[in-house]
């Protein structure tokens, strides 16, 4: 069955430093996948798109790869903030979208 | 103006009971969508509309049962509610049903079953 895992539940990284968060998916070739963040108590927050044509798509501060043969997105946050700190939520679409689990990102000040 | 806007925010009702959630979305989209998130925080789709035509209906208890009157709105229908039925739903929306279409999420509804 379609699986998608992202890295870790949670991930603490130093204020300035880059965030780097991991999905893998297995049973699964889509055509695009997605990142969001969620903060508590709100809904997901679409981010960005790639399509699985891309190797790399970039917007502001966060970069995004998408290795179809290893099967694995990475999502860059350089210069990371405090105010970055929030839950990453990886989506891979084909007939339908389907979320992985999420990272909690806390960035320490 | 909210662009996804579900009511109510918190519902909380005993076992058995009979609840309904509500949601409208201004943005002129022609999709939308139902999504539970559990304690483990996992996003699992549950139903999706595109022109008020049902096109997903994940597996899920026939004790939900998803309305859309019209495109701007797609109501959730709980009967005889259990307490694994607790969770935050989420309503979305999207401009097609096509998974390269970014989705809009509702503040979420959380649900508690006592």
């Amino acid at each position: 069955s379609q699986k998608i895992e992202q890295n870790s539940e949670a991930l603490n990284i130093q204020e300035g430093k880059t965030a780097t968060l991991t999905c893998n998916y297995t049973n699964y070739s889509p055509a695009y996948l997605q990142w969001y963040r969620q903060d508590p108590g709100r809904g997901p927050v679409f981010l960005l798109l790639i399509r699985e044509n891309e190797k790399e798509k970039r917007k502001e501060r966060l970069k995004v790869t998408f290795d179809t043969t290893l099967k694995q997105s990475l999502f860059h946050i350089t210069a990371s903030q405090p105010a970055d700190s929030a839950t990453y939520l990886c989506a891979l679409g084909d007939d339908k979208i389907i979320f992985g689990k999420g990272t909690r990102l806390h960035i320490l000040p | 103006d909210t662009a996804v806007s579900q009511t109510p925010k918190y519902l909380v009702t005993q076992m058995g009971n009979d609840k309904s959630i509500k949601c409208e979305q201004n943005l002129g989209h022609d999709t939308m969508y139902w999504y539970k998130q559990d304690s483990k925080k996992f996003l699992k789709i549950m139903f999706s509309y595109n022109n008020k035509e049902l096109i997903i209906n994940e597996t899920v208890p026939n004790r939900f049962s998803p309305k859309s009157p019209d495109k701007a709105h797609l109501n959730l229908h709980i009967n005889s509610l259990e307490l694994g039925d607790s969770a935050v739903y989420f309503c979305a929306s999207s401009q097609s049903p096509f998974s390269y279409n970014e989705q809009f999420f509702g503040p979420g509804t959380r649900l508690t079953v006592l």
